[in-house]
């Protein structure tokens, strides 16, 4: 299987603080982990590029410095909100690369969602 | 530059009746193509890829997908819809840049009435 949890499922906060949500891959190594953010009825948007050991490779128009994004292990990423507004209210969800074989045989696979409402 | 097109926002399908949801694509060399199904309020399962091989491909859930090079197409195929199969339909292309991260199309509502 290729299973990818994410905490937490909904978060509520005020303007103005931080928000941590993780991405775990539960049966298999990800050196690589995507985030993306979605609006209602909208496509995924594609946030930054987790790589484990490395920095983060940011999408064109995303704050790295709001968007903090750490892949501490091979299993674990995490994507910190700072200095939350409204604005950033949205559906964040990740997905996790699993490569079987080649570089090419790869899937990526993806956490259930984490709802974010900023007040 | 890869990219993918989902012409239809919204295919509407009887119960027991046949359904396909379209997928075009543009890419540059050889094309890595991907479906997800997303039910509301919740994150992409991933149903079935192409990646080299049969033209047909099969997935979960008794989903297909016919690959067709000569008219650039991958469009995701059940021959008996259910009501359950209702919710937002992906395709996706992997990109030929450094990251291979994905690229998405717009989604189709698919909507499965009893």
């Amino acid at each position: 299987g290729a299973v990818v949890s994410q905490h937490p499922s909904r978060v509520i906060c005020k303007s103005g603080t931080s928000v941590k949500i993780e991405c775990r891959s539960l049966d298999f190594q990800a050196t690589t982990m995507f985030w993306y953010r979605q609006f209602p009825k909208q496509s995924l948007m594609l946030m930054a590029t987790s790589n484990e050991g490395s920095k983060a490779t940011y999408e064109q128009g995303v704050e790295k410095d709001k968007f903090l994004i750490n892949h501490a292990s091979l299993t674990l990423s995490t994507l910190t909100v700072t200095s939350a507004h409204p604005e950033d209210s949205s559906f964040y969800i990740c997905s996790a690369r699993k490569i079987a074989g080649t570089a090419y045989q790869e899937t990526q696979y993806f956490g259930p969602g984490t709802r974010l409402l900023v007040l | 530059a890869q990219s993918v097109a989902q012409p239809e926002d919204q295919v509407n399908v009887a119960e027991g009746n046949p359904l396909t949801v379209k997928c075009t694509y543009s890419v540059s060399g050889n094309p890595y193509l991907f479906w997800y199904v997303q039910y509301p309020n919740r994150g992409l399962q991933f149903l079935l890829k192409y990646i080299t091989g049969d033209n047909l491909v099969k997935g979960s859930y008794g989903f297909e997908a016919e690959f067709n090079k000569s008219q650039t197409s991958f469009h995701l195929k059940k021959p008996s819809a259910l009501v359950s199969d209702s919710a937002l339909y992906f395709c996706a292309v992997r990109d030929d840049g450094a990251t291979n991260k994905l690229i998405f199309g717009t989604g189709t509502l698919l909507a499965v009435q009893p």
